[in-house]
C-alpha cells in the first residue's frame, strides 16, 4: 500500500464547476501537509499548505482530518488554467522527507 | 522567493555513458538537498537526501553506486547517473528546503529530462 493515496482521476469538468480531490496518508509520522500543482513536464509548485483548522486561498479550500488521516482540496469556479495534476504531499516529523501522492489529473473544459 | 536551478534541462545520451546533473541554490545556502525521479504518469519518488559535507542518504531500492551524489558546497549538489541505461530515462528533480524551518518551504528545481538511447 502506498503511503499517500489519491483519487485516481482524471477529472473532466466544465468551467465554473466545483471539484473535490481526496487524499489519505498512512504514516503517523506525517506532520505537514500540502497540495502541489504540476503542469505537464514541469516541476511541482506549491499550491497551499493544509492546516487542521482548514484553510482557504481564493477559490481553493484545503482541509485536514488527522484522526482519519485524510486531506482534501476543493476548487470552486474552475478555470481552464486550473487544468493540471494535483499532488497530495506529506512531510515527516523531524526532517524534510517528503512523500508525494501519485497525483490527480484535472481537465477543465470550456 | 528562493530559486533552485538545474543543469542541464534535458540530456540525451547513449547507453553505458554517465550523465551528471547539477542542482544549485541561487540565492540561499542549502545544507540539504533532495533528488527525486518521476517516470511518465507517475508521481515524484524520493531517491536520496544530499547532505553537504557528508554522504548522501539513499531511499530503499536506489543503488548508491549507480546514482552518485556529491554535495561539495552549500549551493551545489550533483547527481551522476553512471552507466546509464534506457530504463534510467526519467525526469529528475532536485529540491532544497528554505532557511526558515518554521515556514516548511521546499523549493524545486525545474527538472532535468534524461533520455538514454
Amino acid at each position: 500500500r502506498k503511503e499517500v493515496e489519491q483519487d485516481p482521476g482524471p477529472f473532466n469538468v466544465p468551467e465554473g464547476a466545483t471539484v473535490a480531490f481526496n487524499c489519505t496518508y498512512s504514516n503517523s509520522a506525517s506532520q505537514s501537509f500540502f497540495w502541489y500543482r504540476q503542469d505537464c513536464r514541469k516541476e511541482p509548485k506549491l499550491l497551499m499548505s493544509v492546516y487542521s483548522s482548514g484553510n482557504e486561498d481564493g477559490r481553493f479550500t484545503a482541509q485536514l482530518n488527522r484522526a482519519s488521516q485524510y486531506i482534501s482540496l476543493l476548487i470552486r469556479d474552475s478555470k481552464l488554467s486550473d487544468s493540471a495534476t494535483y499532488l497530495c504531499v506529506v512531510r515527516h516529523t523531524g526532517g524534510f522527507k517528503t512523500i508525494f501522492g501519485a497525483g490527480t489529473r484535472l481537465f477543465v473544459k470550456a | 522567493g528562493a530559486v533552485v536551478s538545474q543543469h542541464p534541462s534535458w540530456v540525451i545520451c547513449k547507453s553505458g555513458t554517465s550523465v551528471k546533473i547539477e542542482c544549485r541554490s541561487l540565492d540561499f545556502q542549502a545544507t540539504t538537498m533532495f533528488w527525486y525521479r518521476q517516470f511518465p504518469k507517475q508521481s515524484l519518488m524520493l531517491m536520496a537526501t544530499s547532505n553537504e559535507g557528508s554522504k548522501a542518504t539513499y531511499e530503499q531500492g536506489v543503488e548508491k553506486d549507480k546514482f552518485l551524489i556529491n554535495h561539495a558546497s552549500l549551493t551545489l549538489s550533483t547527481l551522476t547517473v553512471t552507466s546509464a541505461h534506457p530504463e534510467d530515462s526519467s525526469f529528475y528533480i532536485c529540491s532544497a528546503p528554505g532557511l526558515d524551518l518554521r515556514l516548511n518551504e521546499q523549493f524545486f528545481g525545474p527538472g532535468t529530462r534524461l533520455t538514454v538511447l
